[in-house]
């Protein structure tokens, strides 16, 4: 079955870089993009960006821009999202999902607290 | 950037009794191939959203039926036949037509 399982919980000082990473299994991966959603405390579900599984085209969410990569390591399966200069409402809960032209499968959250 | 808004914000049902979440977009999610990119998410308490419905209408794999979806175009409509109170939590309407993919604010569904 399609599994897609984040790395643990991070808390970061204000202005260090965090990487999450989102390993996938049950499926072939380079045939699904990789999708980063995040969801601030008790808010809504919002677009951080996306890499493609087969050519590695990116695309990241513009409020977001300059401070987020993802990659991804085809050998392993594994897919990463890495914010820098991070900031307080930087907090989230950060999930992978996988998808082609839409979303079917999250991965269980990594929390994020940026905290001094 | 396409804009989802969705109503209402948050509903209280009986149980046994119908629901109905309306999403509207900011532009047409219908693609030149004739499919349409709308899906609906259930997030409950403490876990990732769980995706009920794709491409309008289609119940993803293991999803009740009496959760079904409707709409065309702009105008997009999410029904629970007979509201369970395994059903409580937050519904998201999703659209995927372009990047970045954007969600509605959410329908926090309680049951009374």
């Amino acid at each position: 079955q399609v599994q897609l399982v984040q790395s643990g919980g991070e808390v970061k000082k204000p202005g260090a870089s965090v990487k999450v990473s989102c390993k996938a299994s049950g499926y072939t991966f380079t045939s699904y993009g990789i999708y980063w959603v995040r969801q601030a405390p008790g808010q809504g579900l919002e677009w951080v960006g996306w890499i493609s599984g087969s050519n590695g085209d990116t695309h990241y969410a513009q409020r977001l821009q300059g401070r987020v990569t993802v990659t991804t390591d085809t050998s392993t399966s594994t897919a990463y999202m890495e914010l820098s200069s991070l900031r307080s409402d930087d907090t989230a809960v950060y999930y992978c999902a996988r998808g082609h032209w839409g979303i079917d499968y999250w991965g269980q959250g990594t929390l994020v607290t940026v905290s001094s | 950037d396409v804009v989802m808004t969705q109503t209402p914000l948050s509903l209280s049902v009986t149980p046994g009794q119908p629901a109905s979440i309306s999403c509207k977009s900011s532009q047409s999610l219908l693609h030149s191939t004739g499919r349409t990119y709308l899906s609906w998410y259930l997030q409950k308490p403490g876990q990732p959203p769980q995706l009920l419905i794709y491409e309008v209408s289609n119940r993803f794999s293991g999803v009740p039926d009496r959760f079904s979806g409707s709409g065309s175009g702009t105008d997009f409509t999410l029904k629970i036949s007979r509201v369970e109170a395994e059903d409580v939590g937050v519904y998201y309407c999703m659209q995927s037509i372009q990047l970045p993919y954007s969600f509605g604010q959410g329908t926090k569904l309680e049951i009374k």
